[in-house]
């Protein structure tokens, strides 16, 4: 199984800054990368998958880098809509497996 | 829109059997996909469950195998999940979702397992 781990655990960062999470793969899932994020209340809502293609009218200002281990998440401008728990997901091997989460909150 | 729902009882009792239903809209599931059940305790993070084909192929995540059953019904368009032997660890919300990369998800199902 692929352990996914994310860091840091929770960022407080001011709307309008550029923000950076990390997801870490204990082995390899190539580009099979995929980013969701949830709001209190709600199901999560993907974000990008395969690294860096963003989902269907998920705004520019999402960005995802990164391959084999080592992956990120910008978000260029946070606003205020995007305090919420981000998570990563590997999609290349069973079981499917998520990382832990960050969570995004008001500095 | 493809709109998936899930149903079933919000109580279980220990050691019974959780059955849930995800119905899907605007999109037959024979077309295609991977559907999957994630779960999520309160204030925790996603567990995935596991995911079943149009066809009927299961991928299970281990730590759950040996309780979880998945199926389908494809002409009422329909994707069960069956777990037996639930005890308070099971409590949590529990969502199906289309896809490795599940980008479309129902709204999630509550269910409290009471011992």
């Amino acid at each position: 199984e692929i352990v996914m781990t994310q860091s840091p655990a929770t960022l407080s960062v001011s709307p309008g800054e550029r923000v950076t999470l990390s997801c870490r793969a204990s082995q390899s899932v190539s580009t099979n990368l995929a980013w969701y994020q949830q709001k209190p209340g709600q199901a999560p809502r993907l974000l990008i998958y395969d690294v860096s293609t963003r989902a269907t009218a998920i705004p520019a200002r999402f960005s995802g880098s990164g391959s084999e281990t080592e992956f990120s998440l910008t978000i260029s401008s946070l606003q205020s809509e995007d305090f919420a728990v981000y998570y990563c997901q590997q999609h290349n091997n069973w079981p499917l497996t998520f990382g832990g989460g960050t969570k995004v909150e008001i500095k | 829109q493809v709109q998936l729902q899930e149903s079933g009882p919000g109580l279980v009792k220990a050691s019974e059997i959780l059955s849930l239903t995800c119905g899907v809209s605007n999109y037959f599931i024979n077309n295609g996909y991977y559907w999957g059940w994630i779960r999520q305790p309160p204030g925790k993070g996603l567990e995935w469950i596991g995911s079943i084909s149009h066809g009927g192929s299961t991928y299970y995540n281990p730590s759950l195998q040996s309780r979880v059953t998945l199926s389908v019904d494809t002409s009422k368009n329909q994707i069960f999940l069956k777990m037996s032997s639930v005890t308070a660890a099971d409590t949590a919300m529990y969502y199906c979702a289309r896809d490795r990369t599940f980008d479309m998800w129902g709204q999630g199902t509550m269910v409290t397992v009471a011992s």
